[in-house]
């Protein structure tokens, strides 16, 4: 079972508009990441935040990570049709040793020109 | 440097047999973690490879199995094939640098698994 929920499943937007998606865990962890795949093809690492940290920029991407409430969100600002596609968060549990990555459900975005 | 490879691409089984997916990782990396996906249950681990030896391992049935080499490429083997192992099987590399608790995965383009 994924230990991750992300909200919303499906997020419609036009070019230029902001797009936030959430990510709730359960256990304690290492990092959280977050990734983005297009239709159908591996994945793509986004962005790192460890645990101590609260926020993280990247270019367009904003992280948030509250490790008081489990949760991260994912802020993309000024979208792109290029940024349609799924994205996931993923959680690197504290813990265990070497790589055992637990996904979320994933937010399919779509970014309408 | 060359991305992580993964083949075949596609594949079309039927139930009962087995099938091998070889994954070849980023030059350097010596940990190669396999996942499954499918539009019901997501992305589920499978297991990871460290310098030849399974280091982690998934929820899955002993049907699942894989194995890593001394040039750090990995298999994955499915035996006895059913319906429900059709998915998208994913290969991810990464350096395992843990004292920066860093554990960045850099994923294949997939294999395609469809069982009949």
């Amino acid at each position: 079972s994924q230990q991750g929920e992300e909200d919303p499943q499906a997020l419609s937007i036009q070019e230029g508009e902001n797009a936030t998606m959430n990510c709730s865990y359960k256990t304690s962890i290492n990092n959280l990441q977050w990734y983005r795949q297009n239709s159908g093809r591996g994945l793509v690492h986004l962005i790192l935040i460890r645990s101590n940290e609260r926020e993280k920029h990247s270019g367009r991407l904003r992280v948030t990570l509250d490790t008081s409430k489990k949760s991260s969100s994912l802020l993309i600002t000024a979208s792109r049709a290029a940024d349609t596609a799924s994205y996931f968060c993923a959680t690197d549990a504290w813990g265990t040793s070497g790589s055992r990555l637990t996904f979320g459900e994933g937010t399919q975005l779509t970014v309408n020109p | 440097k060359a991305g992580v490879t993964q083949t075949p691409r596609y594949l079309i089984k039927t139930r009962g047999q087995q099938v091998t997916l070889s994954c070849s990782p980023i030059s350097g990396h010596r940990s190669v973690s396999w996942y499954q996906q499918t539009p019901g249950q997501g992305l589920q681990f499978l297991f990871e490879y460290f310098s030849e030896t399974q280091r982690n391992k998934g929820n899955f049935p002993g049907r699942f199995s894989g194995r890593q080499f001394s040039n750090s490429r990995s298999e994955m083997n499915v035996s006895t094939l059913e319906l429900g192992d059709s998915a998208l099987y994913l290969c991810a590399s990464s350096t395992d640098d843990r004292g920066l608790f860093k554990n960045i995965q850099y994923f294949g383009a997939g294999t395609r698994l469809s069982v009949l």
